[in-house]
């Protein structure tokens, strides 16, 4: 079985502050997807990253693929309030490639606060 | 394109009782997963469907089944609720690339039962 441990669960920070969110597994996925998820809705697909070490930019945000492709970073600077919500990553198949099936995180609670 | 789309977003229903779910995916979708999401747990898996086939199955029990029509649309279906079925029920339409499976998730359905 897959998991996905994501740290810290909870973080509270002040606007302007930078901020890491982490995704780490013993195993590894053919690809690593970042959500972020509001109260009351569903989760909304930030990022995929597919190659290891590889890193993708989102305007404040910066998504890397560890290089053996079993962890991920999320990255945020200059924390705004409307960046509060549930971030979740979710992996996806293995060394041998897609399954079409996604193993979620637990996900970090992020608070920022005017 | 319209997003997806998940029918009733609230249900509040008795021990005992069964209860069915609707989810439209996105136009052009042909897959569609179902995910139970509880602060404890985190987002599981339910299953996934293509083509109207169930090609992917989580660890739930029998009570929980699922289906999918010829217009993509699915339905998911828990019989015999428990109060520990009460969770927001979110539904995901995939778009598959070479490698990489991305999902795009409804607004969920909460349900609640007493």
């Amino acid at each position: 079985t897959q998991l996905l441990e994501q740290s810290p669960q909870f973080l509270s920070i002040q606007e302007g502050e930078n901020l890491t969110v982490y995704c780490n597994s013993s195993s590894v996925f053919s690809s690593l997807q970042w959500y972020r998820q509001e109260p009351g809705e569903g989760p909304v697909l930030l990022v995929t990253v597919v190659t290891g070490g590889e890193v993708k930019k989102l305007k404040r945000l910066t998504f890397q693929f560890g290089d053996a492709r079993k962890d991920s970073s999320l990255h945020i600077t200059a924390a705004q309030p409307g960046d509060t919500g549930l971030y979740l990553c979710a992996g996806e198949g293995g060394s041998g490639g897609s399954n079409y099936k996604l193993t979620f995180g637990k996900g970090t609670l992020l608070t920022v606060n005017p | 394109k319209a997003g997806v789309t998940q029918t009733p977003r609230y249900l509040i229903k008795t021990r005992g009782q069964q209860v069915t779910l609707s989810c439209s995916p996105i136009s052009g979708h042909r897959s569609v997963s179902w995910y139970q999401q509880t602060p404890g747990q985190g987002l599981q898996f339910l299953f996934e469907y293509f083509s109207e086939t169930q090609r992917n199955k989580g660890n739930f029990p029998g009570r929980f089944s699922g289906r999918q029509f010829s217009n993509s649309r699915s339905e998911m279906n828990v019989s015999t609720l428990e109060l520990g079925d009460s969770a927001l029920y979110l539904c995901a339409s995939s778009f598959f690339s070479r490698t990489v499976t991305e999902q795009y998730f409804g607004p969920g359905t909460r349900l609640t039962v007493t």
